[in-house]
């Protein structure tokens, strides 16, 4: 069955610091991709999607290219910041739409 | 704001009891999802309606049962409570229910069995 993998946390980085959250998926067809963020205390927001291979999804300076080849859709942002402190969840939705997630990774950002 | 609402916020109740959560989408939104998240299971999708309609389901209880009303809102239903169903509850609405759709959360409602 489909399935999404996630690197496990916690990630913990200073402010400025490159990130990288590495996702990987097993999927039948052609499933789109998402990232979704959960503050704590709050629910999940869509940070970035993609629909189909190579797309590349991008939203305040986070940003995720759907591979095919590698079944991939890691998450990268050039530069933390503190607010960036949050647990990331890599998604995949099946044809209904229902979304299949990773086990989430929390990112600790520090100043 | 994501647009969708959920109530109660928080819900304490005991075990063997019965509780009622319920979801309104997103305004022009036709498919309510809900997902169970927990420490131990992460998050799970249970079930998705679409325009009234069950469209999918996935690992949700018997004990478990949901609608959606011609007003498009949607209710969990949960009985004979266990310990092990404290969770967070989420409901998602989007648009057409396929899955290139954005799936927008409410807050949650936490559900704690005591």
């Amino acid at each position: 069955g489909n399935s999404v993998t996630q690197m496990e946390g916690p990630v913990t980085l200073s402010e400025e610091a490159f990130l990288t959250i590495n996702c990987t998926y097993t999927a039948t067809g052609y499933p789109s991709l998402f990232w979704y963020v959960q503050y704590p205390g709050e629910g999940l927001q869509l940070l970035l999607k993609a629909t189909k291979a190579d797309d590349k999804g991008s939203n305040k300076g986070f940003e995720a290219t759907y591979r095919k080849e590698t079944t991939s859709f890691h998450l990268e942002k050039g530069s933390v910041q503190v607010s960036d402190s949050a647990v990331y969840f890599c998604a995949l939705s099946s044809n209904t739409g229902k979304l299949i997630f990773g086990q989430g990774t929390t990112l600790q950002v520090k100043p | 704001d994501s647009g969708v609402t959920q109530t109660p916020k928080h819900l304490i109740t005991a075990t063997g009891q019965r509780v009622t959560l319920r979801c309104s989408p997103r305004s022009g939104d036709l498919s309510v999802y809900w997902y169970q998240q927990s420490l131990d299971q992460g998050l799970q999708f249970l079930i998705q309606y679409y325009n009234g309609e069950e469209r999918a389901k996935g690992n949700i209880l018997e004990r478990f049962s949901a609608q959606q009303f011609p007003d498009l809102h949607s209710e969990l239903n949960l009985s004979s409570l266990e310990l092990g169903d404290s969770a967070l509850y989420f409901c998602a609405s989007s648009e057409a229910g396929t899955g290139r759709d954005t799936q927008y959360f409410g807050p949650g409602t936490r559900l704690t069995v005591l």
